[in-house]
């Protein structure tokens, strides 16, 4: 079973400019999350989807980021503009019903640094 | 709410020396607990959990962790650490709630195995 992939694994854009990360979840799995973690920082929920559905998205910074699942698959996560406090790493993660719990696998990341 | 704290951002220890990482967390509920592992270069690795009953469980890499409800800790323990074990640690928490689990994460403890 392929695991939760990212991309890119690293992005490096000027202040103003728009990037879009790519989460592709386990396969089946109906939940997706998006995390950021802030250099020095606690690895901070950003939002969560439900098949295409946000669940919730309380931990969104702001309206420059806009989280996506089309068709109840991937995952997009797009800062527009981007800003220096942006930099952080990224993390997808997604889970299915296991047993009564919900282990999350997590993707590897996505560095962003906003120069 | 939930918060996680890790009171030791950076742990050195020698090799096969025992370690201890410390967890406590506040939650005016009931919480699933987790602590996850950052290898170099790698993403976020589920070790180990506590989700009801026996209040320590277990690693296959030989970690272990104990739930102590009045003391609302969740440290984690190694008899023996190896080389392989430097990695990034984060305690974690979740709520017991159906069908949704948004993970309230510590800000992470660096284990440094020293040869």
């Amino acid at each position: 079973e392929a695991g939760v992939t990212q991309f890119p694994s690293h992005s490096v854009i000027e202040k103003g400019q728009t990037v879009t990360l790519r989460c592709d979840p386990i396969s089946g799995h109906d939940n997706l999350y998006w995390y950021r973690r802030v250099m020095g920082k606690e690895i901070k929920f950003l939002l969560h989807f439900v098949k295409e559905s946000k669940q919730d998205e309380s931990g969104m910074p702001n309206n420059r980021f806009l989280a996506e699942r089309t068709g109840g698959t991937y995952s997009t996560l797009k800062v527009q503009p981007a800003e220096l406090e942006d930099s952080g790493v990224y993390f997808c993660a997604s889970s299915r019903r296991l047993a009564g719990a919900y282990e999350q696998y997590f993707g590897p990341g996505t560095r962003l640094t906003v120069t | 709410a939930q918060s996680v704290t890790q009171l030791d951002s950076q742990v050195p220890v020698f090799e096969e020396a025992p370690v201890e990482l410390r967890c406590n967390y506040s939650s005016s509920v009931s919480v699933y607990l987790f602590w996850y592992v950052q290898y170099p270069n790698q993403g976020l690795q589920l070790l180990l959990k506590y989700l009801s009953g026996s209040t320590l469980v277990e690693s296959i890499n030989g970690f272990e962790a104990e739930f102590n409800k009045s003391q609302t800790s969740f440290h984690l323990r190694k008899p023996s650490v190896h080389i392989s074990d430097t990695a990034e640690y984060f305690c974690a928490v979740s709520l017991h709630s159906g069908g949704y689990q948004k993970v309230t994460f510590g800000i992470g403890t660096k284990l440094q195995v020293i040869p």
